[in-house]
C-alpha cells in the first residue's frame, strides 16, 4: 500500500542542524511533490515548502528560507528536510505529505507520514 | 503568510450537523478554489477530507462536505458520530506555489 515512513525522533541542541528522512513505497516517489509541514506542541499545522522530487525544484515558506533544504534521492524513493540553527522554536512534530495530484503541485495532500518529533533543548 | 482563520472550537450532539469556517483573504481562499480540510485525531497525522473546497477523496464518508463563499470557505459533518471527535484544519493555496493552513479547530462531539 502507499505508504510515507519517517525516521525517528531527534533531540538537538540550540543552533544544530537536524534531517528528517521520509521513505515513499507504494508508488513512484518521482510522480508526486513531496511537502513538509510541521506541528509544535499543541499547535496547529505550519506548512514548510515541497520539492519536486523529478526534478529537485523546490519552494519554501518565507519562514524558513534560508534554513531548510529539502531534497530527494530517486534510488531509495527517499525525502529529506534539513533544518539548520535550530532554537527551542522549531521543536515541533514534523511531518512529510505527498501531494495528490500526479507531475505537479495541486492544493492538497493525500498521503502522510507518522511524524518525527524533533525536540530542541539545551 | 498569515494563518487562515478558524474556530478554536466548535460542539454537537449525535447527530446533529455542524459547520466550521475557515476566513482567509481574496489572495488565497477568495482568489482560489484550492482550499482542502484535515481531519486530526490525537497522537497521529492528519487525515485528508476534502480537496477543491466541495471534493471528496474515496473513502471519505459523504457526511463531510465543503463550500465556499467569498473569503470564507466551510466544512460541514452532517450525523455528527463519537468517531468525528477530533481536530480540523483548512488549508488553501496561497499563490506563488504556497500554501497556508488554518489555526485548527477542535471539535467536541457531546
Amino acid at each position: 500500500q502507499v505508504q510515507l515512513v519517517q525516521s525517528g525522533a531527534e533531540v538537538k541542541k540550540p543552533g544544530a542542524s537536524v534531517k528528517v528522512s521520509c521513505k515513499a513505497s507504494g508508488y513512484t516517489f518521482t510522480g508526486h511533490y513531496m511537502h513538509w509541514v510541521r506541528q509544535a506542541p499543541g499547535q496547529g499545522l505550519e506548512w514548510m515548502g515541497w520539492i519536486n522530487p523529478n526534478s529537485g525544484d523546490t519552494k519554501y515558506a518565507q519562514n524558513f528560507q534560508g534554513r531548510v533544504t529539502m531534497t530527494g534521492d530517486t534510488s531509495n524513493s527517499t525525502a529529506y528536510m534539513e533544518l539548520s540553527r535550530l532554537t527551542s522554536d522549531d521543536t515541533a512534530v514534523y511531518y512529510c505529505a505527498r501531494d495528490r495530484r500526479w507531475g505537479s503541485s495541486s492544493d492538497a495532500f493525500d498521503i502522510w507520514g507518522q511524524g518525527t518529533m524533533v525536540t530542541v533543548s539545551s | 503568510q498569515s494563518a487562515l482563520t478558524q474556530p478554536a472550537s466548535v460542539s454537537g450532539s449525535p447527530g446533529q450537523s455542524i459547520t466550521i469556517s475557515c476566513t482567509g483573504t481574496s489572495s488565497d481562499v477568495g482568489f482560489y478554489n484550492l482550499v482542502s480540510w484535515y481531519q486530526q485525531h490525537p497522537g497521529t497525522a492528519p487525515k485528508f477530507m476534502i480537496y477543491e473546497v466541495n471534493k471528496r477523496p474515496s473513502g471519505v464518508s459523504n457526511r463531510f462536505s465543503g463550500s465556499k463563499s467569498g473569503n470564507t470557505a466551510s466544512l460541514t459533518i452532517s450525523g455528527l458520530q463519537a468517531e468525528d471527535e477530533a481536530d480540523y484544519y483548512c488549508c488553501s493555496y496561497a499563490g506563488s506555489s504556497t500554501f497556508v493552513f488554518g489555526g485548527g479547530t477542535k471539535l467536541t462531539v457531546l
